[in-house]
């Protein structure tokens, strides 16, 4: 059983680039939330989707954009890149369906510099 | 405004000893609290889930303890070992007519020596 794939990664790009990083959930979950961390600090949520709709934000400009596909894994979109957008991306899913001890997986991460 | 807060922000041990970490939270309504494990560039990975009625939790040398009324967990780790160098997150959830949500913690950086 595979758990949460993320792709690619490790990439490099360039001020004012774009970036799409995609996340295959755990089999069975339908809920995919996507978290930045910048170095030495704690994750920060910029979006959930759960069928195929951005359900919740964070704080974070429209630059941030994202997709779920029917078949749950997502995508993560960032346009005209900033240096400060240099992070690990964590995506994480769980399933809508769990109560209150719902797992939330993660996956390895994608890890983007901005030069 | 739902907040989680970790202390200390770093720590530093010898192979061998034990410590304890702390998480005191803000999130209201509360739903569970989680305590990960993250090695420097990699995804947290789940230590222990505890509800609202839980107070101790153990997954082998780690042990979580929640305290709802105060608002505070602490997660103690026995006999550390070199791998157990890694930043630990205090991740505190809520529901809303959303789902569940996460409000992470900074994370306690804790190095073991040999």
């Amino acid at each position: 059983d595979a758990g949460v794939t993320q792709s690619p990664t490790h990439l490099i790009k360039t001020r004012g680039q774009q970036v799409t990083l995609r996340c295959s959930p755990k089999s069975g979950h339908d809920t995919v939330s996507w978290y930045q961390q910048a170095l030495g600090q704690g994750p920060q949520f910029i979006f959930q989707y759960y069928e195929e709709e951005e359900r919740q934000r964070g704080n974070f400009p429209d630059r941030f954009s994202g997709h779920q596909f029917p078949n749950y894994s997502s995508e993560l979109n960032v346009n005209a890149l900033l240096l400060g957008d240099s992070a690990l991306y964590l995506c994480a899913s769980s399933s809508s369906g769990q109560l209150n001890t719902g797992e939330l997986f993660f996956g390895e991460g994608s890890r983007l510099t901005v030069l | 405004k739902n907040q989680v807060e970790q202390s200390p922000q770093s720590l530093i041990i010898l192979e061998g000893k034990n410590c304890t970490l702390q998480c005191n939270y803000t999130v209201s309504p509360f739903s569970n609290l989680r305590w990960y494990k993250q090695d420097t560039g990699r995804g947290p990975v789940s230590l222990t889930i505890m509800t609202f009625s839980e107070n101790t939790k153990s997954n082998g040398r780690y042990t979580a303890t929640l305290d709802a009324d105060t608002k505070q967990s602490s997660l103690h780790i026995t006999a550390s070992q070199l791998s157990d160098s890694a930043s630990y997150i205090c991740v505190v959830s809520f529901r809303d007519n959303y789902g569940q949500n996460f409000v992470f913690g900074p994370g306690t950086r804790l190095s073991v020596l040999p």
